[in-house]
């Protein structure tokens, strides 16, 4: 069966500081990974999307790397703020057609707190 | 609009009724889905539309899920005979065709709880 586990399950941080998310799967075949931030009560945002063929894709503060050959993807927040508190969630698409369902397979997200 | 819009926002409902979410995608987006999303987990599919047809239902639980999206746009979420089980964060998301990521776009959910 697919699966995509992150840790740490939860993480609580001072405003400022950096911090550094897991994320490791096993879907195959392997299309793209992305992650998403959402916060509670609403639905995921998009952050960062990667081809197995990238290693490295940054949006701001956020920087997502992956290593296609031990399936293995983190997501590094830097200089955090109190707006970054929310689940981020690694989600892998193992499907590469544009035309058919994804298939997305989601993990179960890591929730993070900064606090002041 | 400018994104994804689900409606309502929260729907309360007593055990064994009938519940309907909506859904209305990006304005051009072909592909629709929908998602279940229970507390402290990830979201699971449900049933994936391309155009005005059910690709793939796989997702749904039970013959007491429905889906339509009769026009290729808007699309419903229907619930017979809910269950307190059912009581979850539905979320729709939306995509286009074409593009290297197929990315999905997500709707602000809607939290249905069955007392």
């Amino acid at each position: 069966k697919n699966q995509v586990e992150q840790s740490p399950q939860s993480l609580i941080i001072l405003e400022g500081k950096n911090c550094t998310l897991q994320c490791n799967y096993t879907v195959s075949p392997f299309s793209n990974l992305r992650w998403y931030k959402q916060d509670t009560g609403r639905g995921p945002v998009s952050l960062t999307i990667m081809t197995f063929s990238e290693n490295t894709k940054s949006n701001g503060r956020y920087t997502a790397t992956l290593d296609a050959d031990t399936k293995q993807s983190s997501l590094h927040i830097t200089a955090s703020q109190l707006s970054d508190s929310a689940s981020y969630i690694c989600v892998v698409s193992p499907l590469i057609s544009n035309f058919g369902n994804e298939k997305l397979t989601f993990g179960t997200g890591t929730r993070l707190t900064i606090i002041p | 609009g400018a994104g994804v819009s689900q409606t309502p926002s929260n729907k309360v409902t007593e055990k064994g009724k009938y519940v309907e979410l909506r859904c209305d995608p990006i304005s051009g987006h072909t592909a629709l889905y929908w998602y279940r999303q229970s507390l402290g987990q990830g979201p699971e599919f449900l049933i994936y539309f391309q155009g005005t047809g059910a690709a793939d239902d796989s997702g749904l639980p039970n013959d007491r899920f429905f889906a339509v999206r009769p026009e290729g746009s808007v699309s419903t979420l229907k619930i017979q005979r809910t269950e307190r089980g059912d009581s979850a964060m539905y979320l729709c998301a939306s995509s286009p065709l074409g593009g290297t990521y197929n990315e999905q776009f997500f709707g602000p959910g809607t939290r249905l709880t069955v007392l």
